[in-house]
């Protein structure tokens, strides 16, 4: 089955930086794109970035565009965000989730998540 | 950026009632839009995409449709297991993809 672990999360201070991964398996990963989302304590959903199969495009939204990097190890079936110049409202819970469509196309929608990891931006 | 609009906030029911859940889009973004559920500490799930297509293995009182700018969830004869918070998606305006601010849907 389907399966995606995050990992990497934990209390950061402002101004510094954190790498998140997120390893896949039960599915052939490198023909899937891949996406973060976050969600702020108490807070709805917020999409960040995602990446092609291939990770030859990546995409991000404009909070973290500048800052934060997706990237993918499909030798590894593992996914990355890179994040820089942490801010407080990049506190949240980050998970990484399948896009739909799967067979090297991109549906925007995600069919499978991980459980998440939380990161903490305090002094 | 396109704004998800969610209405209610919340919805307080009964195990068996019918319950819908609205989502306007602050412009027309055809038929891209999902739904996924999310219960406390767990990640969301996804429901309906595509506005009216249900996912595999969601069950068939859930229900999708709308296009444009309106959109709706219907969950008929409610469920235990359902009483959670909802959240619709756009997929038209790619790569900034929103979501609304969430419909919680609580136990009467």
């Amino acid at each position: 089955q389907v399966q995606l672990v995050e990992s990497g999360g934990g209390v950061v201070q402002p101004g510094r930086s954190l790498r998140l991964s997120c390893e896949a398996s039960g599915f052939t990963f490198n023909t899937y794109a891949m996406h973060w989302v976050r969600q702020a304590p108490g807070k709805g959903l917020e999409w960040v970035a995602g990446i092609r199969y291939d990770g030859s495009i990546e995409f991000y939204a404009d909070s973290v565009k500048g800052r934060f990097t997706i990237s993918r190890d499909n030798s590894y079936n593992t996914l990355y965000l890179q994040m820089n110049s942490l801010r407080g409202e990049d506190t949240a819970v980050y998970f990484c989730a399948r896009d739909l469509q799967g067979q090297h196309l991109i549906a925007y929608y995600f069919d499978h998540w991980g459980q998440g990891t939380l990161v903490a931006v305090a002094s | 950026d396109i704004q998800m609009t969610q209405s209610p906030s919340s919805v307080s029911a009964s195990v068996g009632d019918t319950v819908t859940i609205t989502c306007r889009a602050s412009q027309d973004i055809r038929s891209w839009l999902a739904w996924y559920q999310q219960k406390p500490g767990k990640a969301p799930k996804l429901l309906i995409y595509s506005s009216a297509i249900l996912q595999r293995g969601v069950p068939s009182r859930f229900s999708g449709s709308g296009a444009g700018t309106d959109f709706t969830l219907t969950i008929s004869s409610l469920q235990p297991e359902d009483f959670a918070t909802y959240y619709c998606q756009q997929a038209n305006s790619v790569p900034r993809l929103t979501f609304g601010g969430g419909t919680k849907v609580e136990i009467k």
